[in-house]
């Protein structure tokens, strides 16, 4: 079956570290992005991609970045710059970045810090 | 499972009888919107969506309905079910590529 597969399912980060989730698609889409979820709120857009080799921040892009090498992976990296970094992540894919294209999401990665 | 769910609004509802899940939104530019649901500890899964130039758009037991005036948007379901039991949120395409603004949902509980 076609969908977004986003690993791991949990994830657990030390003080100073790095951490990669990341996030794949066979749906043969061009559009990918990375959300942020806390309870109680919308979904905060990251980082979203239009096209291979191309992303664009979104509106909470610090302490993260993302790379596009392939069509049907974008990995989102959590850096130690961001602060408060515990939250639900989800990465979701569109036909194509233009209007009227409804958004799928993965199942998402619960970050936590210890 | 997790919850992406505190503070939000509940509406609770007897199993069978028909819901409705109301969601104000915030650009009267807005032309394209979308209903999701969220099970605890899942991503949203895609209901029905709706573009400006239609008032009502019918599903599965589903039903949208889009106030322009009001900037108001609505989602019924017919005789509900406990598998309907998640978060509900809808999302507004604001007219620049397809960059969504997300509600923060509505809890749907079921009761049998």
């Amino acid at each position: 079956d076609g969908g977004i597969t986003q690993s791991p399912k949990y994830l657990f980060r030390k003080e100073g570290q790095n951490v990669t989730l990341s996030c794949e698609q066979n749906l043969n889409h061009d559009a990918m992005y990375w959300y942020r979820q806390d309870p109680g709120q919308g979904l905060r857009l990251i980082y979203y991609s239009q096209i291979v080799n191309d992303f664009q921040k979104g509106d909470i892009a610090e302490g993260y970045s993302v790379s596009r090498e392939k069509k049907e992976s974008f990995p989102l990296t959590v850096t130690s710059a961001q602060k408060n970094p515990t939250a639900f992540y989800l990465c979701a894919s569109s036909i194509i970045f233009a209007g009227n294209q409804p958004q799928h999401f993965g199942d998402g990665t619960r970050l936590s810090i210890l | 499972g997790e919850s992406v769910g505190l503070h939000l609004p509940t509406l609770s509802v007897q199993e069978g009888d028909n819901s409705i899940i109301n969601c104000a939104y915030s650009n009267s530019a807005s032309d394209y919107f979308i209903w999701y649901k969220q099970e605890s500890g899942k991503g949203p899964q895609f209901i029905i969506d709706i573009r400006s130039n239609m008032d009502k758009r019918q599903g599965q037991r589903v039903t949208v309905l889009l106030n322009k005036t009001v900037k108001h948007l609505s989602l019924q379901i017919a005789a509900t079910q406990p598998g309907d039991s998640a978060v509900y949120f809808c999302a507004e395409n604001m007219g620049y590529g397809n960059k969504l603004v997300f509600g923060a949902g509505t809890i749907l509980r079921v009761k049998s």
